[in-house]
């Protein structure tokens, strides 16, 4: 699987914007790019992919740079709850068995009050 | 009951003993996982199971033996564990093993003393 780097910890402050960066300067063009947070305690949880264009749902934005090289996770108004690791993940959408997501070490954020 | 349940979520055993972790997805899906996370270690997949047929084990050692008896139900089983395989392990739903979006539960957090 090819690789990812994130940085180990991010701050923010509640009801502010985060963008949460993600390197992958190997990345393939069959590899989706996927992100999970991981709530202290809790299993990790989806929060979105993508494979070239740029993403929104209900939770977050997923903004993928043109050469796909890099990856930034926007959450546009933080809560304490957003306080968690965030994982991002490539998935190689070719394998015919498994559904293999190697997770990384990912970022810590921290959401201050 | 909805989404992913693990049963125990804590569990203390010794060397010798055998016991089961159970997993239960209520989400109709038809892929599940097992992971282990240990302490300052990332996530590390353990084995697949695609519509009840195992289609992937990282290398997990025997110890550790999986069953799938349905699509819905998921077990680890365990015996002559080692202190070193105390970790949170982690159960996992998708639509099939081919698609992007994974469910987990809460874990379970076993000791091997």
């Amino acid at each position: 699987d090819a690789k990812t780097t994130q940085p180990n910890s991010m701050e923010s402050n509640e009801e502010e914007p985060v963008h949460l960066p993600c390197n992958h300067s190997t990345i393939s063009g069959t590899d989706y790019i996927h992100w999970y947070r991981q709530l202290p305690s809790q299993g990790p949880e989806y929060v979105i992919h993508g494979l070239t264009s740029n993403v929104n749902n209900r939770m977050a934005s997923l903004a993928i740079a043109e050469d796909r090289k890099s990856s930034t996770l926007i959450l546009h108004r933080a809560t304490l709850r957003d306080a968690a690791v965030y994982y991002c993940i490539l998935r190689d959408v070719s394998e015919t068995s498994g559904s293999r997501l190697t997770f990384g070490e990912g970022t810590q954020l921290t959401v201050n009050p | 009951e909805t989404g992913v349940t693990q049963t125990p979520r804590h569990l203390v055993m010794g060397m010798t003993n055998k016991k089961s972790l159970k997993c239960e997805q209520h989400l109709g899906h038809n892929a599940m996982y097992w992971y282990k996370q240990s302490a300052k270690k990332p996530l590390e997949l353990m084995f697949v199971y695609n519509f009840k047929e195992q289609t992937e084990n990282n290398s997990v050692p025997s110890r550790f033996s999986p069953e799938c008896p349905n699509s819905s139900h998921l077990f680890l089983h365990l015996h002559t564990l080692q202190p070193e395989d105390s970790a949170l392990y982690l159960c996992a739903s998708s639509q099939d093993s081919s698609y992007n979006e994974q469910f987990f539960g809460p874990g379970t957090r076993l000791t091997v003393l």
